[in-house]
C-alpha cells in the first residue's frame, strides 16, 4: 500500500528554535498534502492544505507566519515551526493523497514536538 | 460546519467480547464517512468507507460498520474483538458534492482508544 514517511518522530527543543518536519510518499506521487495537530485526547485538528507548486491554504485560526508550509515536489512537504514556544508542543500528523478528491488519505507516523 | 462526535473516550473489553463504537456527526448534505485505526507506535490506517450503496460495509480484520442516515450515525462493530484490536479508532466525514465527488476537509471525532484483555 502507499506509504507516507514522516520524520523525525520525535524532537526536543528550546525554545525560540525553529523545527521542520517532513513528509515524503515513497511510491506515490502526492498531489495534495495535509497537515494537522493532535492535543491529548483531542481529535486531529487540520492546520493547512496544500497542492504541489501552490501556496497552502491555512484554517482558521493557524498562523501561516508560524508554520510554514513548503510542498515543493509531487513527493514531498514540509511544515516548519518557527520561533517554536512551549504551547506549540503537540504532535503533528501529516497526510498525503493522490489528485483526486475521492482517493484515499495516507498518513505519516506523526512527529511528536516538545518545546522546553 | 461538520462535525463528528465519538460517544466513547475509552472502552475495555475482554476477549471475544463484542464490539460496537459510537459515531455521529453533523453535516447537511451527503458524506462519506470513514473509520480509520491508529495502533501504538504507528500511523493511521483506514479500517473501512462508505461512500453510497450498501450501508453496511465490511473492512479489514472482521471490522464492520452501518450507516444510519436518519440517525447521522456510522457505528463500528465487531462481533468478537482480539488482544490485537487494542488501538484508537477514529471516525470521520467528509462531504460530498451532487456529482458524488468528495469534497472540503476531513473531519475527525476525537477517538475512542479500544483497550482489549486477554
Amino acid at each position: 500500500g502507499a506509504v507516507v514517511s514522516q520524520h523525525p518522530s520525535r524532537v526536543i527543543c528550546k525554545s525560540g528554535t525553529s523545527v521542520k518536519i517532513e513528509c515524503r510518499s515513497l511510491d506515490f506521487q502526492a498531489t495534495t498534502m495535509f497537515w494537522y495537530r493532535q492535543f491529548p485526547k483531542q481529535s486531529l485538528m487540520l492546520m493547512a492544505t496544500s497542492n504541489e507548486g501552490s501556496k497552502a491554504t491555512y484554517e482558521q485560526g493557524v498562523e501561516k507566519d508560524k508554520f510554514l508550509i513548503n510542498h515543493a515536489s509531487l513527493t514531498l512537504s514540509t511544515l516548519t515551526v518557527t520561533s517554536a514556544h512551549p504551547e506549540d508542543s503537540s504532535f503533528y500528523i501529516c497526510s498525503a493523497r493522490g489528485p483526486h478528491s475521492n482517493q484515499p488519505q495516507h498518513f505519516g507516523d506523526g512527529t511528536r514536538l516538545s518545546i522546553l | 460546519a461538520q462535525s463528528v462526535s465519538q460517544h466513547n473516550h475509552h472502552v475495555i473489553l475482554s476477549e471475544a467480547a463484542s464490539l460496537e463504537l459510537g459515531c455521529n456527526y453533523s453535516y447537511g448534505g451527503t458524506v462519506n464517512l470513514f473509520w480509520y485505526v491508529q495502533y501504538p507506535g504507528q500511523h493511521l490506517q483506514l479500517l473501512l468507507k462508505y461512500f453510497s450503496g450498501d450501508p453496511l460495509v465490511k473492512g479489514i480484520k472482521g471490522f464492520e460498520a452501518e450507516f444510519i442516515k436518519s440517525k447521522f450515525s456510522f457505528n463500528l462493530r465487531k462481533p468478537s474483538v482480539q488482544w490485537s484490536d487494542t488501538a484508537e479508532y477514529f471516525c470521520a466525514v467528509k462531504g460530498v458534492d451532487a456529482g458524488g465527488t468528495s469534497y472540503g476537509k476531513l473531519t475527525f471525532g476525537q477517538g475512542t482508544i479500544l483497550t482489549v484483555h486477554p
